[in-house]
């Protein structure tokens, strides 16, 4: 069964700090890549998607691929209040119609 | 402006009643999903559709229908047979199955009356 792990946390960081979220995936052939933001009681949002292994920046936003370890991590810079939710890891393998989904971390970004 | 529109925003469902959420695309998108979230949980997969008049049972299709009539528009039925329905359900759209990102509508909390 394919499976995305994330911890739950929350992780907690100080304003202006980088927070680091992390997700692996247990089927070696995913493709796609996608980190979504969800603020409690919204519905998620897309934020990154990457597709090839290495680093993808946005903005504040850095995604990172290591398709040997299995991992893909977002990294937020200058973390702001406004950071604050549940970030949402997204994984789809090739021949796959569906994404799997991990079950989020939460992220608390304090004053 | 293209976008996912969910309907109602919030719904009530009496014992043993058929309730219907309604979900609408413009982006011109072929595949459909449902999903649901509980409390703190992750998204579970209801139904999903690549295209009109086809659908897909999820991981969790018991006590739900779809119908896909029109590529903009995928209803989903939350039936009495659905024991535990209270939880907040998403609508999502993409350009097609494979490896595209889905984008989601504002969703539907459905409650118990």
């Amino acid at each position: 069964q394919k499976e995305v792990e994330q911890n739950s946390g929350p992780l907690s960081v100080p304003e202006g700090a980088i927070a680091s979220l992390n997700c692996t995936y247990s089927d070696r052939v995913s493709q796609s890549f996608f980190w979504y933001r969800q603020y409690s009681g919204k519905s998620p949002e897309l934020i990154m998607s990457i597709y090839s292994n290495g680093d993808k920046e946005d903005g504040r936003f850095t995604a990172q691929l290591n398709k040997a370890s299995q991992y893909v991590s977002l990294l937020i810079r200058d973390s702001q209040p406004s950071d604050s939710a549940t970030y949402l890891c997204a994984a789809f393998s090739g021949g796959s119609y569906i994404p799997t989904f991990g079950r989020g971390t939460s992220l608390i970004v304090h004053p | 402006d293209g976008g996912i529109t969910q309907s109602p925003k919030y719904l009530f469902r009496k014992e043993g009643q058929n309730v219907t959420l309604s979900c609408e695309q413009n982006l011109n998108h072929d595949a459909m999903y449902w999903y649901r979230q509980d409390p703190g949980q992750g998204l579970r997969l209801i139904y999903y559709s690549q295209i009109v008049n086809d659908f897909q049972k999820g991981d969790i299709a018991e006590g739900y229908s779809v119908s896909r009539e029109k590529k903009e528009s995928f209803p989903l039925t939350v039936t009495s047979a659905q024991k535990n329905p209270t939880a907040f359900y998403l609508c999502a759209s993409s350009i097609e199955v494979r490896n595209q990102p889905q984008h989601f509508g504002d969703g539907t909390r459905l409650s118990i009356l």
